[in-house]
Protein backbone atom coordinates (compact mmCIF):
# COMPACT_ATOMS: atom_id res chain seq x y z
CA UNK A 1 0.00 0.00 0.00
CA UNK A 2 1.47 3.24 -0.73
CA UNK A 3 1.41 5.47 2.20
CA UNK A 4 3.73 8.78 3.35
CA UNK A 5 4.14 9.73 7.20
CA UNK A 6 5.59 12.96 8.59
CA UNK A 7 6.63 14.47 11.21
CA UNK A 8 6.21 16.21 13.39
CA UNK A 9 2.51 17.10 13.01
CA UNK A 10 3.41 20.25 14.28
CA UNK A 11 5.79 22.96 15.32
CA UNK A 12 6.46 25.91 16.62
CA UNK A 13 9.89 28.15 16.06
CA UNK A 14 11.05 31.55 16.21
CA UNK A 15 11.29 34.09 13.11
CA UNK A 16 14.90 33.57 12.21
CA UNK A 17 15.54 29.76 13.25
CA UNK A 18 15.91 26.77 10.93
CA UNK A 19 14.06 24.14 11.23
CA UNK A 20 13.45 20.64 9.52
CA UNK A 21 10.71 18.46 8.75
CA UNK A 22 11.03 14.69 8.06
CA UNK A 23 8.82 12.46 5.50
CA UNK A 24 9.32 8.27 5.18
CA UNK A 25 7.26 6.82 2.49
CA UNK A 26 6.77 3.29 1.37
CA UNK A 27 5.29 4.49 -2.67
CA UNK A 28 6.46 1.52 -5.69
CA UNK A 29 7.38 1.89 -8.24
CA UNK A 30 9.15 5.14 -7.30
CA UNK A 31 9.03 7.74 -9.70
CA UNK A 32 9.98 11.42 -7.80
CA UNK A 33 8.81 12.84 -4.54
CA UNK A 34 7.45 16.52 -3.92
CA UNK A 35 7.16 19.00 -0.80
CA UNK A 36 4.27 21.62 -1.12
CA UNK A 37 3.39 24.14 0.86
CA UNK A 38 -0.16 25.18 1.95
CA UNK A 39 -1.44 28.38 3.25
CA UNK A 40 -4.66 28.43 5.10
CA UNK A 41 -7.84 28.64 2.89
CA UNK A 42 -5.55 27.71 -0.06
CA UNK A 43 -4.42 24.91 -2.30
CA UNK A 44 -0.66 23.23 -1.96
CA UNK A 45 1.83 25.50 -3.88
CA UNK A 46 4.95 23.28 -5.35
CA UNK A 47 7.98 23.91 -3.53
CA UNK A 48 10.22 21.02 -4.97
CA UNK A 49 10.30 18.05 -6.92
CA UNK A 50 13.16 15.45 -6.79
CA UNK A 51 13.87 12.23 -8.66
CA UNK A 52 15.42 9.00 -7.60
CA UNK A 53 18.69 10.02 -8.79
CA UNK A 54 18.14 13.49 -7.06
CA UNK A 55 19.18 13.64 -3.11
CA UNK A 56 19.10 17.47 -2.90
CA UNK A 57 16.93 20.50 -4.53
CA UNK A 58 16.65 23.63 -3.41
CA UNK A 59 14.36 26.50 -3.88
CA UNK A 60 15.61 29.76 -2.46
CA UNK A 61 15.37 29.18 1.73
CA UNK A 62 13.91 25.44 1.64
CA UNK A 63 16.31 22.84 0.58
CA UNK A 64 14.70 18.99 -0.05
CA UNK A 65 16.81 15.83 0.73
CA UNK A 66 16.33 12.55 -0.42
CA UNK A 67 17.49 9.20 0.59
CA UNK A 68 16.05 6.75 -2.01
CA UNK A 69 17.51 3.35 -0.88
CA UNK A 70 16.23 4.55 2.96
CA UNK A 71 13.23 5.95 1.76
CA UNK A 72 13.06 9.45 3.22
CA UNK A 73 12.85 12.71 2.55
CA UNK A 74 13.54 15.98 4.09
CA UNK A 75 12.64 19.68 4.04
CA UNK A 76 14.50 22.22 5.75
CA UNK A 77 13.90 25.82 6.34
CA UNK A 78 16.80 28.15 6.57
CA UNK A 79 16.33 31.85 8.82
CA UNK A 80 12.29 31.35 8.83
CA UNK A 81 9.99 34.20 8.27
CA UNK A 82 6.96 34.55 9.14
CA UNK A 83 5.40 34.10 5.95
CA UNK A 84 6.66 30.72 6.21
CA UNK A 85 3.94 29.64 8.64
CA UNK A 86 1.72 26.98 6.96
CA UNK A 87 1.42 23.21 6.16
CA UNK A 88 4.43 21.24 4.53
CA UNK A 89 3.26 18.26 2.67
CA UNK A 90 5.39 15.44 1.14
CA UNK A 91 3.95 13.90 -2.17
CA UNK A 92 5.11 10.76 -3.61
CA UNK A 93 4.08 9.89 -6.98
CA UNK A 94 4.91 6.26 -8.40
CA UNK A 95 6.04 5.18 -11.25
CA UNK A 96 2.39 3.36 -12.02
CA UNK A 97 -0.09 6.43 -13.71
CA UNK A 98 0.00 9.96 -12.53
CA UNK A 99 -1.48 9.12 -9.07
CA UNK A 100 0.22 11.13 -6.24
CA UNK A 101 -0.15 10.11 -2.50
CA UNK A 102 -0.12 12.57 0.01
CA UNK A 103 1.38 12.85 3.59
CA UNK A 104 -0.35 14.37 6.45
CA UNK A 105 1.40 17.52 6.34
CA UNK A 106 3.28 19.29 9.79
CA UNK A 107 1.66 22.44 10.29
CA UNK A 108 4.56 25.14 10.97
CA UNK A 109 3.94 28.17 13.14
CA UNK A 110 6.97 30.96 13.11
CA UNK A 111 6.65 33.64 15.73
CA UNK A 112 7.72 36.75 16.07
CA UNK B 1 -1.51 33.95 -16.28
CA UNK B 2 -4.60 33.13 -14.16
CA UNK B 3 -4.10 30.10 -12.05
CA UNK B 4 -6.77 27.12 -11.47
CA UNK B 5 -10.10 28.38 -9.77
CA UNK B 6 -13.04 26.65 -8.44
CA UNK B 7 -16.30 27.85 -7.49
CA UNK B 8 -18.07 27.56 -5.57
CA UNK B 9 -14.89 28.04 -2.47
CA UNK B 10 -17.95 26.97 0.19
CA UNK B 11 -21.26 24.86 0.01
CA UNK B 12 -23.13 24.34 2.71
CA UNK B 13 -25.42 21.13 1.52
CA UNK B 14 -28.38 19.14 3.76
CA UNK B 15 -27.81 15.23 3.75
CA UNK B 16 -29.53 14.32 0.40
CA UNK B 17 -28.93 17.13 -1.51
CA UNK B 18 -27.22 17.07 -5.01
CA UNK B 19 -23.95 19.60 -5.30
CA UNK B 20 -22.11 20.74 -8.56
CA UNK B 21 -18.28 22.02 -8.12
CA UNK B 22 -16.31 23.28 -10.49
CA UNK B 23 -12.80 23.32 -11.79
CA UNK B 24 -11.59 25.63 -14.60
CA UNK B 25 -7.51 24.72 -15.19
CA UNK B 26 -4.87 26.94 -16.62
CA UNK B 27 -5.75 27.40 -20.13
CA UNK B 28 -4.01 24.77 -22.31
CA UNK B 29 -3.36 22.13 -19.31
CA UNK B 30 -4.77 18.93 -20.98
CA UNK B 31 -4.44 17.12 -17.52
CA UNK B 32 -7.16 17.56 -14.97
CA UNK B 33 -7.00 16.18 -11.02
CA UNK B 34 -9.66 16.23 -8.55
CA UNK B 35 -8.34 15.27 -5.30
CA UNK B 36 -10.34 15.43 -1.73
CA UNK B 37 -9.18 15.91 1.75
CA UNK B 38 -11.67 14.73 4.87
CA UNK B 39 -11.67 16.17 7.93
CA UNK B 40 -8.24 15.71 9.71
CA UNK B 41 -7.17 12.73 6.80
CA UNK B 42 -4.53 13.50 4.16
CA UNK B 43 -5.26 14.84 1.07
CA UNK B 44 -6.23 11.99 -1.60
CA UNK B 45 -6.73 11.37 -5.15
CA UNK B 46 -10.26 10.91 -6.97
CA UNK B 47 -9.51 10.78 -10.85
CA UNK B 48 -7.34 12.03 -13.53
CA UNK B 49 -8.96 13.61 -16.92
CA UNK B 50 -6.62 13.89 -20.04
CA UNK B 51 -8.58 16.21 -21.92
CA UNK B 52 -12.18 14.87 -21.72
CA UNK B 53 -11.03 11.40 -21.51
CA UNK B 54 -10.98 9.99 -17.57
CA UNK B 55 -7.28 8.59 -17.30
CA UNK B 56 -8.17 7.10 -14.01
CA UNK B 57 -10.64 6.99 -11.62
CA UNK B 58 -9.84 4.42 -9.47
CA UNK B 59 -10.07 7.26 -6.45
CA UNK B 60 -13.66 7.56 -6.40
CA UNK B 61 -15.36 6.75 -3.02
CA UNK B 62 -18.79 5.19 -4.98
CA UNK B 63 -21.08 6.17 -7.62
CA UNK B 64 -22.71 9.07 -5.87
CA UNK B 65 -19.43 10.53 -7.43
CA UNK B 66 -19.64 11.65 -11.13
CA UNK B 67 -17.08 13.49 -12.96
CA UNK B 68 -17.18 15.10 -16.84
CA UNK B 69 -14.98 17.37 -18.23
CA UNK B 70 -16.81 17.80 -21.62
CA UNK B 71 -14.82 19.51 -24.68
CA UNK B 72 -11.92 19.18 -22.28
CA UNK B 73 -12.03 22.41 -20.54
CA UNK B 74 -13.45 22.95 -17.57
CA UNK B 75 -14.30 19.59 -15.08
CA UNK B 76 -17.42 19.72 -13.06
CA UNK B 77 -17.75 16.96 -9.86
CA UNK B 78 -21.51 15.93 -9.12
CA UNK B 79 -22.29 14.77 -5.89
CA UNK B 80 -25.85 12.97 -5.65
CA UNK B 81 -27.24 12.52 -3.25
CA UNK B 82 -24.59 13.85 -0.66
CA UNK B 83 -23.57 11.84 2.79
CA UNK B 84 -22.06 13.13 5.63
CA UNK B 85 -18.58 11.79 4.91
CA UNK B 86 -18.77 13.78 1.73
CA UNK B 87 -17.80 16.90 3.47
CA UNK B 88 -14.25 17.65 3.01
CA UNK B 89 -12.04 20.26 0.77
CA UNK B 90 -11.98 19.46 -2.52
CA UNK B 91 -8.99 20.20 -4.19
CA UNK B 92 -9.02 20.11 -8.44
CA UNK B 93 -5.17 20.77 -10.17
CA UNK B 94 -3.96 20.53 -13.47
CA UNK B 95 -0.83 20.19 -15.12
CA UNK B 96 0.52 20.70 -18.88
CA UNK B 97 1.72 17.24 -19.51
CA UNK B 98 2.20 13.83 -18.33
CA UNK B 99 5.90 14.05 -17.85
CA UNK B 100 6.78 12.09 -14.11
CA UNK B 101 8.03 15.34 -12.67
CA UNK B 102 4.65 18.13 -14.29
CA UNK B 103 4.11 19.99 -11.67
CA UNK B 104 0.73 19.43 -10.27
CA UNK B 105 -0.87 23.49 -9.99
CA UNK B 106 -3.92 23.30 -7.34
CA UNK B 107 -7.07 25.91 -7.04
CA UNK B 108 -7.69 26.96 -3.75
CA UNK B 109 -10.48 23.95 -3.08
CA UNK B 110 -13.89 23.94 -2.68
CA UNK B 111 -14.71 23.61 1.09
CA UNK B 112 -18.09 21.16 1.19
CA UNK B 113 -20.30 20.75 4.31
CA UNK B 114 -22.76 18.27 4.39
CA UNK B 115 -25.46 18.38 7.31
Amino acid sequence: KNQVEQSPQSLIILEGKNCTLQCNYTVSPFSNLRWYKQDTGRGPVSLTIMTFSENTKSNGRYTATLDADTKQSSLHITASQLSDSASYICVAKNNAGNMLTFGGGTRLMVKP
Amino acid sequence: EAGVTQFPSHSVIEKGQTVTLRCDPISGHDNLYWYRRVMGKEIKFLLHFVKESKQDESGMPNNRFLAERTGGTYSTLKVQPAELEDSGVYFCASSQDLRSTDTQYFGPGTRLTVL
